[in-house]
């Protein structure tokens, strides 16, 4: 069972158009990761939020974490080339590990 | 600062066969974490170690999976016997070390790309 459910599962845009991908769930989480993973590489962390409401921004990049912190929010402003990839969110857990969604595959086209 | 190294990068075997994974994390960290990740899906955890003591595999098929970390820095994840649903993408992470407060960053390796035939 996922417990995180991450919205579109692809996404294709030409350069320079503006998105915005989903991670939500039923649960309450204290804190919620967003990572990237590039084709034959490993995940890297982008972001952590952990307030309800709160705001990030990454240059292109604004994530947001819904007030009852049960969902939560990838925006990116004029897609490039270089922001393809495969973006996953995690939850972390009393022990440590990470529960992931099953990401949002992006091809930004030239 | 050097990242996580895995090896090897990719491999193929046939069903049934035996199959090694190996990870060295960042240095100095004692939090080691191994993950599967199948096409299409997010990571999975299939076992944690903190130091060379396991913390979770409840995720682990421990009837052809086992994993050790001796010493406690490098470890291995061994597959045996292989069977075709085991195709994916091994990830090897680490964090600094496990703490209820922290925020609990975890660096990830490239991954070793396993083909089961």
């Amino acid at each position: 069972t996922q417990l995180l459910e991450q919205s579109p599962q692809f996404l294709s845009i030409q350069e320079g158009e503006n998105l915005t991908v989903y991670c939500n769930s039923s649960s309450v989480f204290s804190s919620l990761q967003w990572y990237r993973q590039e084709p034959g590489e490993g995940p890297v962390l982008l972001v952590t939020v952990v307030t309800g409401g709160e705001v990030k921004k990454l240059k292109r990049l604004t994530f947001q974490f819904g007030d009852a912190r049960k969902d939560s929010s990838l925006h990116i402003t004029a897609a490039q080339p270089g922001d393809t990839g495969l973006y996953l969110c995690a939850r972390g857990s009393t022990l440590g590990r990470l529960y992931f969604g099953r990401g949002t595959q992006l091809t930004v086209w030239p | 600062e050097a990242g996580v190294a895995q090896s090897p990068r990719y491999k193929i075997i046939e069903k049934r066969q035996s199959v090694a994974f190996w990870c060295n994390p960042i240095s100095g960290h004692a939090t080691l974490y191994w993950y599967q990740q199948i096409l299409g899906q997010g990571p999975k955890l299939l076992i944690q170690f903190q130091n060379n003591g396991v913390v979770d595999d409840s995720q682990l098929p421990k009837d052809r999976f086992s994993a050790e970390r001796l010493k406690g820095v490098d470890s291995t994840l061994k597959i045996q016997p292989a069977k075709l649903e085991d195709s994916a993408v091994y990830l090897c992470a680490s964090s600094l070390e496990w703490d209820s407060r922290s925020k609990n960053i975890q660096y990830f390796g490239a991954g070793t790309r396993l083909s089961v035939l």
